[in-house]
């Protein structure tokens, strides 16, 4: 089983700022994904990553294969971003337990 | 397309009741899943399905069953619900393992 643990648990930040979310895993993966969880419940997938970063409008993810740890940036940070934030590695069906975002306009 | 849909959305059920959760995709998927996520524990695989016809435990299995009923539906029982069944269900699917997946809205089932 992959240890999979993110921080922070919860992060309130003011709208424009600039927004970093870690996640670290304990067994090596060839992909890690980052998921979005609406406040209504719904999920939906951001980034599936196995090098360097992607960018998704606002949104840059990076992984460090070597190190087993990925961040998520939110750049110019606005209240409809106000999300939990999981990273999910596919292979081993194991997942943060979430990054609790709130974006204060 | 609809994707993945779940039903019911709602459910309250008291101890020792069975209930099926039902799931289907429109995707043609091959791989379906089922969690349960619980408030600080993240999403916890209940049971998977590789492809038609194969189901295997995740970590979280007893209390359980499932069926792969076809490539469209995987369905979830609990044959005599607890209170610690108490949870949201996500069903999810996906072309193959280990791809990108697809995650229908949820059933948040109270046991009482």
């Amino acid at each position: 089983k992959n240890e999979v643990e993110q921080s922070p648990q919860n992060l309130t930040a003011q709208e424009g700022e600039f927004i970093t979310i870690n996640c670290s895993y304990s067994v090596g993966i060839s992909a890690l994904h980052w998921l979005q969880q609406h406040p209504g419940g719904g999920i939906v997938s951001l980034f599936m990553l196995s090098s360097g970063k992607k960018k998704h409008g606002r949104l840059i993810a990076t992984i460090n294969i070597q190190e087993k740890h990925s961040s998520l940036h939110i750049t110019a940070s606005h209240p409809r971003d106000s999300a939990v934030y999981i990273c999910a590695d596919y292979e081993k069906l194991t997942f943060g337990t979430g990054t609790r975002l709130t974006i204060i306009p | 397309n609809a994707g993945v849909t779940q039903t019911p959305k709602f459910q309250v059920l008291k101890t020792g009741q069975s209930m099926t959760l039902q799931c289907a995709q429109d995707m043609n998927h091959n791989s379906m899943y089922w969690y349960r996520q619980d408030p600080g524990m993240g999403l916890r695989l209940i049971y998977y399905s590789a492809s038609e016809g194969t189901t295997d435990k995740g970590e979280v299995p007893n209390g359980y069953n499932v069926s792969r009923l076809n490539k469209r539906e995987f369905s979830l029982r609990l044959e005599s619900a607890a209170p610690s069944q108490t949870s949201v269900y996500f069903c999810a699917s996906s072309e193959e393992s280990y791809n990108e997946q697809f995650f229908g809205p949820g059933t948040r089932l109270t046991v009482l």
